[in-house]
């Protein structure tokens, strides 16, 4: 089947303004992860969904950021306010099981740029 | 709070040649180890993973990668590499208990050169 997707691929938003990224997990994958990459740096957790509920939320970076997810399915990553700093590549991952020794299958991303 | 460091942000080497990009990471207790490949403007692609068992770990690509618990370290090698390796990679680490979210290394740049 079809791997992680995300959508947009790339966004231009204007400092101030709000944005909303979305991920469509693999089909049956339980567990969700966002992720952010800035340029040039490793991947900064955010949130993790088992199901549709956020057990670990403790990567949000402030109240601007928020997640949501709709059953064992599409998530969706909102961020209020947006800021310079806030640019980077948002990540989604999703993992079939909630063993810790399943991979996470990860998506494109989407390339988010604050002006 | 468990951490993965890479030590080489950038490995230049020459095509044929032989490559080991290095992964420590600190956790004091079991844990599940990924290596990782994102290609220029794509997503992240596992490589390998160390879940249990043999120390020597085979992937995708003709890459390998060894776990070492006493010196905390999951190295990634291969032993002749093409144009087609240039990429980056990222170590991470998952540990048995508590957060589930994987802890990634700040990734390392291998640039292959004819």
């Amino acid at each position: 089947g079809a791997g992680v997707s995300q959508s947009p691929s790339n966004k231009v938003t204007e400092k101030g303004k709000d944005v909303e990224l979305r991920c469509d997990p693999i089909s049956g994958h339980t567990a969700l992860y966002w992720y952010r990459q800035r340029l040039g740096q490793g991947l900064e957790f955010l949130i993790y969904f088992q199901g549709n509920s956020a057990p670990d939320k403790s990567g949000l970076p402030s109240d601007r950021f928020s997640a949501e997810r709709t059953g064992e399915s599409v998530s969706t990553l909102t961020i209020q306010r947006t800021q310079q700093e806030d640019s980077a590549v948002y990540l989604c991952a999703s993992s079939p099981g909630t063993g810790f020794n399943t991979e996470a299958f990860f998506g494109q991303g989407t390339r988010l740029t604050v002006v | 709070a468990q951490s993965v460091t890479q030590l080489d942000s950038q490995v230049p080497v020459f095509e044929e040649a032989p490559v080991e990009l290095r992964c420590n990471y600190s956790s004091s207790v079991s844990v599940y180890l990924f290596w990782y490949v994102q290609y220029p403007n794509q997503g992240l692609q596992l490589l390998l993973k160390y879940l249990s068992g043999s120390t020597l770990v085979k992937g995708i690509n003709g890459f390998e990668a060894e776990f070492n618990k006493s010196q905390t370290s999951f190295h990634l090698r291969k032993p002749s590499v093409h144009i087609s390796d240039t990429a980056e990679y990222f170590c991470a680490v998952r540990k048995d208990t508590g957060r589930r979210a994987l802890t990634f290394g700040s990734g390392t740049r291998l640039q292959v050169q004819p």
